[in-house]
């Protein structure tokens, strides 16, 4: 089956500081990739919309200077939380919609981030 | 705007008995359902999926029921184990021009040895 890889499963960084997630889909190219965002007992929220070679789409009321995307391969998708504070700790998850296919996505394992 | 609502929030049974979770959203134009489940602080692992044109999808001992026309789909688990317990969440794909995978407010089963 499609497996997507996320990592780091879980990060602890200082206020201030950046901090990268990869996402990487191992058997299937993804022109399209997703980042989501869970809060404590809370549903999935979409951030933002990742698309190879071109500009994320970020969701209303995500910032696009805060969390920035990287698409640079059809397998590979960044998420940089830069100068992290603590109200950006949550679980960050992403998904990879496989090229050519519609409805369709595969979910990484998630990466929790703690920010002290 | 869609909205995905899961009823209930919680919901403990013990050991054996067979149980449904449920799934309401508020616009039907939509391409497929999918269930997942979570477990604490891990990602999702696809349960079922079914497509707009299909009543039901059955996997071991789940199955998923849809009636897009009233925007309710239920989770069927027969006879429940308590490794069945984590967090299932149902997601809708639907299309306002772009794709957007909405989910649930989650359902957080505990099954009781």
């Amino acid at each position: 089956g499609a497996v997507v890889s996320q990592h780091p499963s879980r990060v602890i960084c200082k206020s201030g500081t950046s901090v990268k997630i990869e996402c990487r889909s191992l058997d299937f190219q993804a022109t399209t990739m997703f980042w989501y965002r869970q809060f404590p007992k809370q549903s999935l929220m979409l951030m933002a919309t990742s698309n190879e070679g071109s500009k994320a789409t970020y969701e209303q009321g995500v910032e696009k200077d805060k969390f920035l995307i990287n698409h640079a391969s059809l397998t590979l998708s960044t998420l940089t939380v830069t100068s992290a504070h603590p109200e950006d700790s949550s679980f960050y998850i992403c998904s990879a919609r496989p090229s050519g296919s519609k409805n369709i996505q595969y979910f990484g394992a998630g990466t929790r981030l703690s920010v002290l | 705007k869609q909205e995905v609502t899961q009823i209930p929030a919680a919901l403990s049974v013990p050991e054996g008995e067979n149980l449904v979770l449920n799934c309401s959203f508020t616009d039907s134009a939509i391409y497929n359902l999918q269930w997942f489940r979570q477990d604490p602080g891990k990602g999702l692992t696809s349960l079922l999926l079914i497509q707009s044109s299909q009543r039901e999808q059955t996997s071991g001992r789940l199955n998923a029921s849809l009636d897009k026309s009233s925007g309710r789909s239920t989770l069927y688990i027969a006879a429940s184990q308590p490794g069945d317990s984590a967090t299932y969440l149902c997601a809708v794909f639907t299309n306002f021009g772009n794709e957007k995978l909405t989910f649930g407010t989650g359902t957080r089963l505990t099954i009781i040895p």
